[in-house]
């Protein structure tokens, strides 16, 4: 079945380390993205990518990184300078060049302990 | 102010009810309107998709554009408690490079 998987499911951080989350999509969608969700904010856009070996910051990208070296996988990596990074992060493709809907991962929770 | 708002809710309905669910909007460049349902812990699934105003019914569900008044709709006929969760709308602009901006969502509750 085609699909987006994201790993881990549940990921703590501790101060000052860096993380990186991991999404993959067998789908062969051009378009991928990275959402955060926290309580009584939606969804609110980290970085997207329409092509491989390109990507875009979105409203929130100031302490995350993200490279697209493969069409299947977009990972995220959360810095140390992201003050607040506990939430719950969403990846996402569409397949790009046309309005159409995304098709979501099942989501990593990440925690600062 | 944002440019999409939805009520958060949480909305609890008995069992067979009809549920009405809505967003409005302040872009009058969004083209594409979209409900997704998110379960709890779960990433969101695309539930309807509709383009420019109109309506469009699924089985039980039925989502309405209204583009003069910047306003849609998802309407859930003989609510069940699996509908239970929260919905999500979002929108898109022609050429904006398919993202979307999406409402905070509006949990649902249907109870037995």
């Amino acid at each position: 079945d085609g699909g987006i998987t994201q790993s881990p499911k549940y990921l703590f951080r501790k101060e000052g380390q860096n993380v990186t989350l991991s999404c993959e999509q067998n789908l062969n969608h051009d378009a991928m993205y990275w959402y955060r969700q926290d309580p009584g904010q939606g969804l609110r856009l980290i970085y997207y990518s329409q092509i491989v070996n390109d990507f875009q910051k979105g409203d929130i990208a100031e302490g995350y990184s993200v490279s697209r070296e493969k069409k299947e996988s977009f990972p995220l990596t959360v810095t140390s300078a992201q003050k607040n990074p506990t939430a719950f992060y969403l990846c996402a493709s569409s397949i790009g060049g046309r309005q159409d809907g995304y098709t979501f991962g099942s989501g990593t929770r990440l925690t600062v302990v | 102010q944002k440019e999409v708002e939805q009520d958060p809710g949480p909305l609890s309905v008995p069992e067979g009810a009809i549920v009405s669910l809505n967003c409005t909007y302040s872009n009058s460049a969004f083209q594409y309107f979209m409900w997704y349902r998110q379960y709890s812990r779960k990433g969101p699934e695309l539930l309807m998709y509709t383009y420019s105003s109109g309506n469009k019914e699924d089985g039980r569900f039925t989502a309405q554009v209204d583009k003069s008044s910047k306003y849609i709709s998802l309407f859930i006929r003989d609510s069940q408690p699996s509908d239970s969760a929260t919905y999500l709308c979002a929108m898109s602009v022609t050429g904006g490079g398919n993202k979307l901006t999406f409402g905070t969502g509006t949990q649902l509750k249907v109870e037995l």
